[in-house]
Parts: C-alpha cells; sequence; structure tokens
C-alpha cells in the first residue's frame, strides 16, 4: 500500500533553515509528480511546491519562492522541502502528497503531516 | 492566481439530510483540474472527487460533484455521521495549484 512519512519539523528560530524529508513507498515513485501542501494552525490548506516525476521541473506558491526548494531523491524514493529564512507564517503542518497521474492534478495519497514551528 | 471561494463557511445540518458545498473561482477552471477533499480534525485530507464529478476509489456514492467554469458544487446526498468534516475545492491552472478557504459541516 501506499505511505508517505514526513520527517524532519519541529521547532527553528526565525531567519534559520530547516530541511523537511518524506519517504515513499508502495508505488513506483519514479513515475509520479509530488507536492508539499502546508496548514497553519486552525486553519485552511495551502500549496506549497511541486517538483515533476524526473525532477526537471519545479514550481512555487508566491508566498515561498525564492526562500524554499523543492526536491527528490528517485534512488532513494525521497521527497525534500528546504525552507530557509524562515518566518513565524511559516508555522504550520507540512504535508507530503502524491500526484494522482501525469494527466490529473488532484492529490490522492497524503502524509500524516510534519509541524514545523517558526518561534522564538 | 486564480482564488478559490467557498460557502458557507459552516453548514449546520442534521445526519440525513441533504448538503450542497459551493465552490467558485475567481476565472474558468478546467473541469478537468477541480478536485474535492474531506478533512477531518487531526488528520491528513482525503481526496474525495477527482475531475469535478469522478469519485476516487472507495468514495460512497453518496457524494457526488458537478459543475464547470467558475462555479462547481459538491453534494452528499445524505450525511452519515462519518461525514461532519471540513471540506475543501482545488484547482490546478498554470503551473499552480490552490485550495479554497474551506467548508465545515457540523452536526445540528
Amino acid at each position: 500500500q501506499v505511505q508517505l512519512v514526513e520527517s524532519g519539523g519541529g521547532v527553528v528560530q526565525p531567519g534559520r533553515p530547516l530541511r523537511l524529508s518524506c519517504a515513499a513507498s508502495g508505488f513506483t515513485f519514479s513515475d509520479y509528480g509530488m507536492h508539499w501542501v502546508r496548514q497553519a494552525p486552525g486553519k485552511g490548506l495551502e500549496w506549497v511546491a511541486v517538483i515533476s516525476h524526473d525532477g526537471s521541473n519545479k514550481y512555487y506558491a508566491d508566498s515561498v519562492k525564492g526562500r524554499f526548494t523543492i526536491s527528490r531523491d528517485n534512488s532513494k524514493n525521497t521527497l525534500y522541502l528546504q525552507m530557509n529564512s524562515l518566518r513565524a507564517e511559516d508555522t504550520a503542518v507540512y504535508y507530503c502528497t502524491k500526484q494522482s497521474s501525469i494527466l490529473t492534478t488532484d492529490f490522492d495519497y497524503w502524509g500524516q503531516g510534519t509541524l514545523v514551528t517558526v518561534s522564538s | 492566481e486564480i482564488v478559490l471561494t467557498q460557502s458557507p463557511g459552516t453548514l449546520s445540518l442534521s445526519p440525513g439530510e441533504r448538503a450542497t458545498l459551493s465552490c467558485r473561482a475567481s476565472q474558468s477552471v478546467s473541469s478537468s483540474y477541480l478536485a474535492w477533499y474531506q478533512q477531518k480534525p487531526g488528520q491528513a485530507p482525503r481526496l474525495l472527487i477527482y475531475g469535478a464529478s469522478t469519485r476516487s476509489t472507495g468514495i460512497p456514492d453518496r457524494f457526488s460533484g458537478s459543475g464547470s467554469g467558475t462555479e462547481f458544487t459538491l453534494t452528499i446526498s445524505r450525511l452519515e455521521p462519518e461525514d461532519f468534516a471540513v471540506y475543501y475545492c482545488q484547482q490546478y491552472g498554470s503551473s499552480l495549484w490552490t485550495f479554497g478557504q474551506g467548508t465545515k459541516v457540523e452536526i445540528k
């Protein structure tokens, strides 16, 4: 069965970096686009970034562009999110999600999320 | 960027009643790129509907999606106790994805 397991969250000071990881299993990781979606405490869902199946294309929400970098290692079935210059407003649960297919744009599997708290 | 506005913010209904949730886009969205998700407290979202009207695997047929252009609707024909949750619409356009702000369906 498909599993997405995020790690790397925690408490970090404003301006400091943090890297999230997402270990994928149960499907051919290298065939699918992958995304990060976040949810601030008590708030709605916010799409953060996408990376194509082979890593050649990456797109970001305006709120994180220039500060966050999405990447993947298909040999390790792992997705990453490098977050730099963190701000209080980046505090959220970060979900790793799988795009359902190359032809569709919905997310059929989600991890359980990892909490990032940006605070001094 | 396409903005999705969901209404109402909160829907108070009783089990067995019909729920109608609206998702309005600031510009036209391809029906192929409109999805609905359900989220319960403390859980990750779950895909309900994709392509505006196709149920995801294992989703009961009391859930249905419809609409086109800028107006989309999620309908729950008869609410079951497990359906009380927050629902989000999502769209894709120009290499960006956006979510609506959510509709909470609560027990009346």
